[in-house]
């Protein structure tokens, strides 16, 4: 089993729908991440945890939510889509400066 | 932010030794530096970490200056499935300060 689970792999969304993409972990660590990548870019940071009560906001936050439901679990929420928000999103979740990434889920929104 | 400067792109012939260098001027004491790999649609991997000097793992080697302002990570012997981004990061503990620029593009050719 992977260390990082994301799901969905693939979404396809309208504008102006409320859509949760979940990260679990099985690494036990406490910091999780998310991600976006867009084509041909680095990945810029969405939003960050150190531990179920201390959430913080990345780069990019705007158009975002989260939450860390426990240590293993943290879901990122776009709360009305928008079509810009298409986009290759990726948990991580860290030891120290080693990342563990998720596969990553693909989201279209259209 | 300690952000890093990479050539954008790269070509190699299978068999060859591969050196990517990064640049980092303004990296703290208490930074080290890390590689990460990324292939199409999948999350970054580490490969290798390293604070001064040289460091060697099954896959790379990382060689540092003293005055660590720049490091190079060599991949001896590439083969096609090598290709991918490769990142160079620098930060300490705190992950989310990481920054992932846009990477260098290897390239490896039969």
């Amino acid at each position: 089993d992977a260390d990082v689970t994301q799901t969905p792999r693939n979404r396809i969304t309208k504008t102006g729908k409320r859509i949760m993409l979940e990260c679990s972990q099985t690494k036990g660590h406490d910091r999780m991440y998310w991600y976006r990548q867009d084509p041909g870019l680095g990945l810029r940071l969405i939003y960050y945890s150190f531990d179920v009560k201390d959430i913080n906001k990345g780069e990019i936050s705007d158009g975002y939510s989260v939450s860390r439901q426990a240590q293993a679990k943290f879901s990122l929420s776009l709360e009305s889509a928008i079509p810009n928000q298409t986009a290759l999103y990726f948990c991580a979740t860290t030891s120290g400066g080693e990342a563990f990434f998720g596969q990553g889920t693909r989201l279209t929104v259209v | 932010l300690a952000k890093t400067t990479q050539p954008i792109s790269m070509d190699s012939y299978e068999g060859q030794e591969v050196n990517i260098t990064c640049s980092h001027n303004n990296i703290a004491t208490n930074d080290y530096i890390t590689w990460y790999q990324q292939f199409p649609s999948q999350g970054p991997r580490f490969i290798i970490q390293g604070y001064k000097t040289k460091v060697t793992n099954e896959v790379a080697s990382l060689f540092i200056p003293a005055d660590r302002k720049s490091s190079t990570l060599s991949l001896p012997r590439v083969s096609l499935s090598d290709t991918a981004v490769y990142y160079c990061l620098v930060g300490d503990d705190n992950f989310n300060k990481f920054y992932f620029g846009s990477g260098t593009k290897l390239n490896v050719k039969p």
